[in-house]
C-alpha cells in the first residue's frame, strides 16, 4: 500500500496567520492527492482535489499543490472555524490511503 | 440534493457480525462508487474497501479482507457493509463516501454518510 505521512501533526497557529500542512507518499502519486477538513463528530469535507483544484464552495483561502511524492495544503488567513484536523488521501492505487492527521490548534 | 444515510449505532459483542447500511439519493446510484472508511476513537482515517453499484464488484483492503464484505440493493439504492468476527479494535465510526471522479482522471470523496459507530464490548 501506498504510505501517506503528514506533517507536522499537530500546529498551534493564530487567527489571520498563513499555514503549510505537508504530506509526503511513499512514491508518485502524480497528482491524485487530496485534501479533507475533519471537525469533531463530522464527517470529513473535501477540500482540494487533484493536488490543487478547489471544491466547490470552499474559500480561496484554501490551496494545494504538489505532484509526485511531495503536496502542500495552504491555508492563508486563518479564521477561527479553520482550527479543525486536516488529512491527505492518495487516489492512485486501487487502496486509497489516508495521511495521519494534522490538528489545526488555536494559539 | 444528494444524500447518503447510514443506519443507526450498534453495540455488538467479541466474535459478532455488524451490517450497516448506506441509502443513496439524489443521483444516478449505479454512476458512483460508494467507498468505505472507518475512525476509531481519537484516531485517523482508515480505508477499508469498495463497490461498484453498477456490477457489484467489491475490492477490500488486505488488513480486514476476509472478515469483510460489501453488497448492494440496487432496488433501494443502498449499500451494506459487514463486519465479521468484530474485535474491541473495530469499535470505530463507519462512514460511507461516494467517489465523484472529475477531469475523468481525478478520484475523491465529493458526499459522505453521517456516520455510524459501532461498540464492540463485552
Amino acid at each position: 500500500d501506498i504510505q501517506l505521512t503528514q506533517s507536522p501533526s499537530s500546529l498551534s497557529a493564530s487567527v489571520g496567520d498563513s499555514i503549510t500542512i505537508s504530506c509526503r507518499a511513499s512514491q508518485s502519486i502524480s497528482s491524485y492527492l487530496n485534501w479533507y477538513q475533519q471537525k469533531p463528530g463530522k464527517a470529513p469535507k473535501l477540500l482540494i482535489y487533484a493536488a490543487s483544484s478547489l471544491q466547490s464552495g470552499v474559500p480561496s483561502r484554501f490551496s494545494g499543490s504538489g505532484s509526485g511524492t511531495d503536496f502542500t495544503l495552504t491555508i492563508s488567513s486563518l479564521q477561527p472555524e479553520d482550527f479543525s484536523t486536516y488529512y491527505c488521501q492518495q487516489s492512485y492505487s486501487t487502496s486509497f490511503t489516508f495521511g495521519q492527521g494534522t490538528r489545526l490548534e488555536i494559539k | 440534493q444528494v444524500q447518503l444515510v447510514q443506519s443507526g449505532a450498534e453495540v455488538k459483542k467479541p466474535g459478532a457480525s455488524v451490517k450497516i447500511s448506506c441509502k443513496a439519493s439524489g443521483y444516478t446510484f449505479t454512476r458512483n462508487y460508494i467507498h468505505w472508511v472507518r475512525q476509531a476513537p481519537g484516531q485517523g482515517l482508515e480505508w477499508m474497501g469498495k463497490i461498484d453499484p453498477s456490477g457489484g464488484g467489491t475490492t477490500y483492503a488486505q488488513k480486514i479482507q476476509g472478515r469483510l464484505t460489501m453488497t448492494r440493493d440496487m432496488s433501494t439504492s443502498t449499500v451494506y457493509m459487514e463486519l465479521s468476527s468484530l474485535r474491541s479494535e473495530d469499535t470505530a465510526v463507519y462512514y460511507c463516501a461516494r467517489v465523484w471522479s472529475s477531469f475523468g482522471v481525478s478520484l475523491q470523496y465529493d458526499y459522505w454518510g453521517q456516520g455510524t459507530l459501532v461498540t464492540v464490548s463485552s
